[in-house]
């Protein structure tokens, strides 16, 4: 199946810093990317839709501005969490799409991160 | 309100049984339904479920959906440790584009 690569897999930060979490399809073009989060023994929560070239669609209760989200290329996207506080400590999941129709996404492998 | 339902919410067998998870759901605009599996890390695809009453099968696993009554079954037959997990269940949403998710069923198989 198709690959998408996640990077970094694991990140501890300061409060306060900011953190680039990257996003790569890495055998083919995804039009479309999604930024989950999920708590310990939740489901997948969708914070945003990011689409290449355009700006993210962001779900109710997401912070645009705190979680920035930015899909340059057809292989590549970023979410940036700014002033990260402890409260955003989380795993973090990126998924991609191979089709505009058929809605089978892949997964990244996440990233872990803990704010202290 | 869009919702997807799983059932039973954890779920503990031996090896060598066999199990059936549930995924209920009310979606606008239905597309299709997907199944993954989730251990440690991010999930990973099993079944797209479009047509009802076909089955689809991969080794052990096997999935079919009922677009009437509006549901979806993952079988496992055969249970092995490995198949310990959680089963996310989601529902692909035509026009939003997006993925409807379940909170999932914990699947613990002892040896």
């Amino acid at each position: 199946g198709a690959v998408v690569s996640q990077h970094p897999s694991w990140v501890i930060c300061k409060s306060g810093t900011s953190v680039k979490i990257e996003c790569r399809s890495l055998d083919f073009q995804a039009t479309t990317m999604f930024w989950y989060r999920q708590f310990p023994k939740q489901s997948l929560m969708l914070m945003a839709t990011s689409n290449e070239g355009s700006k993210a669609t962001y779900e109710q209760g997401v912070e645009k501005d705190k979680f920035l989200i930015n899909h340059a290329s057809l292989t590549l996207s970023t979410l940036t969490v700014t002033s990260a506080h402890p409260e955003d400590s989380s795993f973090y999941i990126c998924s991609a799409r191979t089709s505009a129709n058929t809605g089978e996404l892949f997964f990244g492998e996440g990233s872990r991160l803990t704010v202290l | 309100e869009d919702k997807v339902v799983q059932s039973p919410l954890s779920l503990v067998v031996h090896e060598g049984d066999t199990v059936t998870l549930n995924c209920s759901y009310e979606v606008t605009n239905f597309r299709s339904l997907l199944w993954y599996k989730q251990e440690k890390k991010a999930p990973t695809f099993l079944f797209m479920l479009t047509s009802s009453g076909i089955e689809k099968k991969s080794g052990r696993l096997s999935s079919i959906l009922d677009k009437k009554e509006l549901f979806s079954i993952l079988n496992i037959t055969a249970t092995q440790t490995g198949d310990s997990a959680i089963y996310l269940c989601a529902v692909f949403q035509g026009g939003s584009e997006k993925l409807v998710f379940g909170k999932g069923t914990k699947l613990t198989v002892n040896p």
